[in-house]
């Protein structure tokens, strides 16, 4: 089944502890991204890269790393968490830049206390 | 500052009742206008989309108006059912599509 899975889909931590959260994606997309989801603000695009080791940052990059080392893979980092970075986060990929759908993973809820 | 601006935040519709989600946006480069639909517990998935060559798409009971000189577009559910509650996001970019801007979503619940 295609699809863009998401790890961890819920995950509670403190101020300053690095967290990874993972996505693969199955569907040989060579476009991916990170979006965070926020009450009344619609989503925000955090990362994105349109293939191996080509990352770049979107609107909301402050606090957020990303590599991509294999096209299927796009984990995102969150060196030192603070609670400003509570939301929900999603993964999503594109067969490639400019082709329009998005595939969206179901989504990271992260709460940093 | 929101490039796209979504309203209403949320909608009440009775069943069989029409839906209508409006969307107003800024950048005169944006040219690709897709809407999603998400779920709870989903993440968002395409629902339908329009490219600024025409006025009007439709896809059963979905359609997307577009008013380019107003730079309005909006989503018009027809014969609205319970099973089209949901959480709709309109959106928008330019040269491309993936690079997407999206409004504040609105969440629709379709009442029996």
């Amino acid at each position: 089944e295609a699809q863009v899975t998401q790890n961890p889909r819920y995950l509670i931590t403190v101020t300053g502890k690095k967290l990874t959260v993972t996505c693969s994606q199955n569907m040989n997309h060579e476009y991916m991204s990170w979006y965070r989801q926020d009450p009344g603000l619609g989503l925000r695009q955090i990362y994105y890269s349109m293939n191996v080791e080509v990352t770049d940052k979107g609107d909301v990059p402050e606090g957020y790393k990303v590599s991509r080392k294999e096209k299927r893979n796009f984990p995102l980092i969150l060196e030192s968490p603070s609670p400003n970075q509570t939301s929900l986060y999603f993964c999503a990929s594109s067969l490639m830049w400019g082709s329009g759908e998005l595939f969206f993973g179901e989504g990271s809820r992260l709460t940093v206390l | 500052q929101q490039q796209v601006k979504q309203s209403p935040q949320s909608l009440i519709v009775q069943k069989g009742g029409i839906s209508i989600i409006n969307c107003a946006y800024e950048n005169t480069a944006f040219d690709y206008f897709p809407w999603y639909q998400q779920f709870p517990g989903k993440g968002p998935a395409l629902l339908i989309a329009i490219r600024p060559d025409v006025s009007e798409k439709k896809e059963g009971r979905f359609t997307i108006s577009f008013n380019k000189s107003a730079k309005q577009f909006s989503l018009h559910i027809m014969d609205s059912q319970p099973g089209d509650s949901a959480t709709y996001f309109c959106a928008a970019s330019q040269g491309g599509g993936n690079m997407l801007t999206f409004g504040g979503g609105t969440r629709l619940m379709v009442k029996p």
